[in-house]
């Protein structure tokens, strides 16, 4: 496709259950980030991959998040024994190589409920 | 440690009439600064960017912002407002695109 893809884009879930969470980059670009956008808050990051290097997993809130990404192309967010605090958006980014100032491409988001 | 500030949280203005949302921040060295926006049901799109250089950007949609060092500010900008510019507004400091630190957010809504 043209744009990042993010399925589902709902999920309800129940507290103890453990989700994931898919994002489809833009083909070709290297780079992919995982944000959080909770009610009121601004967007957290989550993690950063850059082509083979090591993920950036300095934003992961505990160690229930984990994600990783197969071929240096799709990613998948797993969140383990989910928590109601967990709700939120999810909101995955590509861009060409993580350089300086480049633009970030965003999906349009999984909406992640928690009950 | 990075940090950046919406002060509006929710913003009301009339179709045609100017608008200017507020973003201050705290870096420690240079910032690159951005705006970004998310139209109801659209992921993430960037207005514009600062890097360095002339301290007022222009955008896509006729937005601009300005670079304020002074005043920690980037304040974004627009002279004549479209009932399409309704959105939520992100203003964003970083080092790089990685660990871009983003505000909370400002909510835009736009009367006929």
């Amino acid at each position: 496709g043209a744009g990042v893809s993010q399925s589902p884009s709902n999920k309800v879930t129940e507290k103890g259950k453990d989700v994931e969470l898919r994002c489809d980059p833009i083909s070709g670009h290297t780079a992919l980030y995982w944000y959080r956008q909770s009610l009121g808050q601004g967007l957290e990051f989550l993690i950063y991959f850059q082509g083979n290097s090591a993920p950036d997993k300095s934003g992961l809130p505990s160690d229930r998040f984990s994600a990783e990404r197969t071929g240096g192309s799709v990613s998948t967010l797993t969140i383990q024994r989910t928590q109601q605090e967990d709700s939120a958006v999810y909101l995955c980014a590509s861009s060409l190589a993580g350089s300086l100032g480049e633009k970030l491409f965003f999906g349009s988001g999984t909406q992640l409920s928690v009950l | 440690a990075q940090s950046v500030t919406q002060p509006d949280i929710h913003i009301t203005v009339s179709e045609g009439a100017s608008l200017e949302l507020r973003c201050n921040y705290s870096y420690g060295a240079t910032p690159y600064l951005f705006w970004y926006v998310q139209s109801p049901g659209q992921g993430l799109q960037l207005l514009l960017k600062y890097f360095s250089g002339d301290t007022l950007v222009q955008g896509i949609k006729g937005f601009e912002a300005e670079f304020k060092r002074s005043q920690s500010s980037f304040n974004l900008r627009k002279p004549s407002v479209h009932w399409s510019d309704a959105a939520e507004y992100f203003c964003a400091v970083g080092p790089n695109t990685d660990k871009l630190i983003f505000g909370t957010g400002t909510r835009l809504q736009v009367f006929p």
